[in-house]
């Protein structure tokens, strides 16, 4: 099946600092990746489709300006956390359709665990 | 307000056994139904999708139903393993959008 691969697994940062998270996929092209955050014991949450070539769609709530997404390649999207603080920490996830901007069967990374102190 | 709902209390079960698993949606019309599983610190995984004009999907020791009059999916393992172990997230697609939604998931524990 197809591969999403996401780094890194695990980040322990200082309070104020940017944190860039990648997700590529491997064996597919994604014009349309998703990327969502999840607390413990919580579903997951849609923060914002990141499409590429173009802007990404954000979801009521998450600012825009703090996760900043970038969607540079048929296979590349990135999610950097500016500024990040305790209440960032969260395990983040992307996930991509490989059947084009449909989101059935969706493939995930392996998450991130982001932890700011 | 919309909301999908399933069991937040663990479901325990021996091996051997069939475990099922609930999923119930409030104001949502979706088009299709997913069910996948997440390992701790891991991401999910997908294992089946039924639509809307399906009453029943079959994968191996997996079933799921989707009743779209009582808005519900159950899904089932049937000779359940240790190995089935994990978390259960039902998601569907939003209504008119290409969002998928998740569910907070059932915790499965199966006891050797």
């Amino acid at each position: 099946g197809a591969v999403v691969s996401q780094h890194p697994s695990r980040v322990i940062c200082k309070s104020g600092t940017s944190v860039k998270i990648e997700c590529r996929s491997l064996d597919f092209q994604a014009t349309t990746m998703f990327w969502y955050r999840q607390f413990p014991k919580q579903s997951l949450m849609l923060m914002a489709t990141s499409n590429e070539g173009s802007k990404a769609t954000y979801e009521q709530g998450v600012e825009k300006d703090k996760f900043l997404i970038n969607h540079a390649s048929l296979t590349l999207s990135t999610l950097t956390v500016t500024s990040a603080h305790p209440e960032d920490s969260s395990f983040y996830i992307c996930s991509a359709p490989p059947g084009g901007d449909s989101n059935e069967k969706l493939f995930f990374g392996s998450g991130t665990q982001l932890s700011v102190l | 307000s919309q909301k999908i709902e399933q069991n937040s209390e663990a479901l325990n079960i021996q091996e051997g056994k069939t475990a099922t698993l609930t999923c119930n949606y409030t104001n949502y019309s979706p088009a299709y139904l997913q069910w996948y599983r997440q390992d701790p610190g891991r991401g999910p995984v997908f294992l089946l999708l039924i639509r809307e004009n399906e009453k029943e999907k079959r994968k191996e020791r997996l079933k799921v139903t989707f009743d779209t009059t009582l808005k519900q999916s159950l899904f089932h393992i049937t000779a359940s393993q240790p190995a089935d172990s994990a978390t259960y997230l039902c998601a569907l697609d939003d209504t008119g959008g290409f969002k998928t939604i998740f569910g907070a998931g059932t915790r499965l524990f199966v006891k050797a």
